[in-house]
């Protein structure tokens, strides 16, 4: 299976903050990655799809590119609506397991 | 607008088997992917398995010999079956609706509608 490493796994920023997330596969995934948002208490919403696509009504601060093994994802000014659990999630070699980072957990500063 | 509900027990004792289903409503079942993951408190997301509407099942090679999915179109439904659970299988349990496109040079495939969550306990 393709393990995926997220990092950090928490970090504190103030508002207005830009915010960066790193996500390293295993193997090589291509762009086969997407980034999920869980607020507590709620299931996953997905932010962004094949690493760099913005999922139609997420708003234009957060962004995600990379490729191969390396992603990133930002929040280019990190607003309070933003404090959750971000996960990248791959999905190579379809239709092999899907795997998810461990999460980074976003809290304001 | 789409919407996913699990329901099922919310207690099941040790070595006994966990069932839930999802209902689909607002739209149909059928030519797409849906999985389920859980969540165990405090912890990150595990993927459990996917089922298509055909009846075509991926699992999680972690837990692939205690699961099962099946899908009743006929009632926009599709269910989970997880035997002989321990207290390590407690969890919330989630279903999601798999959004996928596949064209030469091009495929995304991602998780664009959730249900809930369904909380599940093993305990005697």
């Amino acid at each position: 299976d393709i393990q995926m490493t997220q990092s950090p796994s928490s970090l504190s920023a103030s508002v207005g903050d830009r915010v960066t997330i790193t996500c390293q596969a295993s193997h090589d995934i291509k762009n086969y990655l997407n980034w999920y948002q869980q607020k507590p208490g709620k299931a996953p919403k997905v932010l962004i799809h094949e690493a760099s696509n913005l999922q139609t009504g997420v708003p234009s601060r957060f962004s995600g590119s990379g490729s191969g093994t390396d992603f990133t994802f930002t929040i280019s000014s990190l607003q309070p609506e933003d404090v959750a659990t971000y996960y990248c999630q791959q999905y190579d070699n379809f239709p092999s397991p899907l795997t998810f980072g461990g999460g980074t957990t976003v809290e304001i500063k | 607008q789409v919407q996913l509900q699990e329901s099922g027990p919310g207690l099941v004792k040790p070595s006994e088997t966990l069932s839930l289903t999802c209902t689909v409503s607002g739209g149909s079942i059928s030519r797409y992917y849906w999985s389920w993951i859980r969540q165990s408190a405090g912890k990150g997301l595990e993927w459990i398995g996917r089922i298509y509407t055909s009846g075509n099942t991926n699992y999680n090679p972690s837990l692939k010999s205690r699961v099962s999915m099946s899908v009743d179109t006929s009632k926009n439904q599709f269910s989970l079956k997880l035997s002989s659970v321990t207290a390590a299988d407690t969890a919330v349990y989630y279903c999601a609706r798999d959004n996928w496109a596949a064209r030469p040079g091009y495929f995304y495939y991602y998780m664009d509608v959730w249900g809930n969550g369904t909380t599940v306990t093993v305990s005697s």
